[in-house]
């Protein structure tokens, strides 16, 4: 069974950068399109981006100028990086998995990590 | 941009009750290959969002089928036949063409 952690540092501060990690067991990372995806406290969703392990990115573009994807292979692991962070971006973000063959609805997801940014 | 509205926002529906709830989409989801790309997710309290419907009519792998989805083009509905307490949380409508976008969301509670 494909499952998907993510971890972070929790609490950043403002204009520092925000690196999450997203652990997948059960499945390989390398064949299928993963996204990853944020909601504040009490609030709605919101797609951050989209990553193939092959080299493809797609990113919101309200974000796209402060967001990078990317991906360890060897251990199975994608990864956030936002930059430029402020209170705004304090919100659970979300890694999950693509059903894979062209198909693009998400139908596995973590549980979801915290982070906060504040002084 | 993709705007995605849903209604109601909210829903409180009596046990064995239908369910309906209305996205509406700013574009055509119909893509050329001829499925429509609206998806629905509900998110139980404290938990990730779940994989309901896909391609607009499509119930995931142990979905209830209480639950169906319809619609084409610029207008979708998720229906559940008959709520069930254990159906309740917030429900969203998602379109993966263009820039990803989930609805505002529909909160589903029990009378």
């Amino acid at each position: 069974q494909v499952q998907l952690q993510e971890s972070g540092p929790g609490l950043v501060k403002p204009s520092e950068t925000l690196f999450i990690t997203c652990t997948i067991s059960g499945g390989s990372i390398g064949t299928y399109y993963w996204s990853w995806i944020r909601q504040p406290a009490g609030k709605g969703l919101e797609w951050i981006g989209r990553f193939y392990a092959g080299g493809s990115t797609s990113y919101n573009p309200s974000l796209k100028s402060r967001v990078t994807m990317s991906a360890d292979k060897s251990k199975n692991q994608f990864f956030l990086k936002m930059s430029s962070v402020t209170a705004a971006d304090t919100a659970v973000y979300y890694c999950a998995r693509e059903a894979g063959a062209g198909q693009q609805q998400l139908l596995y997801w973590g549980q979801g990590t915290l982070a906060t940014v504040s002084s | 941009d993709i705007v995605i509205t849903q209604s109601p926002l909210s829903l409180s529906v009596t046990p064995g009750e239908p369910a309906s709830i209305s996205c509406t989409s700013s574009q055509s989801l119909l893509h050329s290959d001829g499925y429509n790309y609206l998806d629905w997710y509900l998110q139980k309290p404290g938990q990730p969002p779940q994989l309901l419907i896909y391609l607009g009519s499509n119930r995931a792998s142990g979905v209830p089928d209480r639950f169906s989805g319809s619609g084409s083009g610029t207008h979708f509905t998720l229906k559940i036949s008959r709520v069930e307490a254990d159906d309740v949380g917030i429900y969203y409508c998602m379109q993966p063409l263009q820039t990803w976008k989930f609805g505002q969301g529909t909160k589903v509670e029990i009378k």
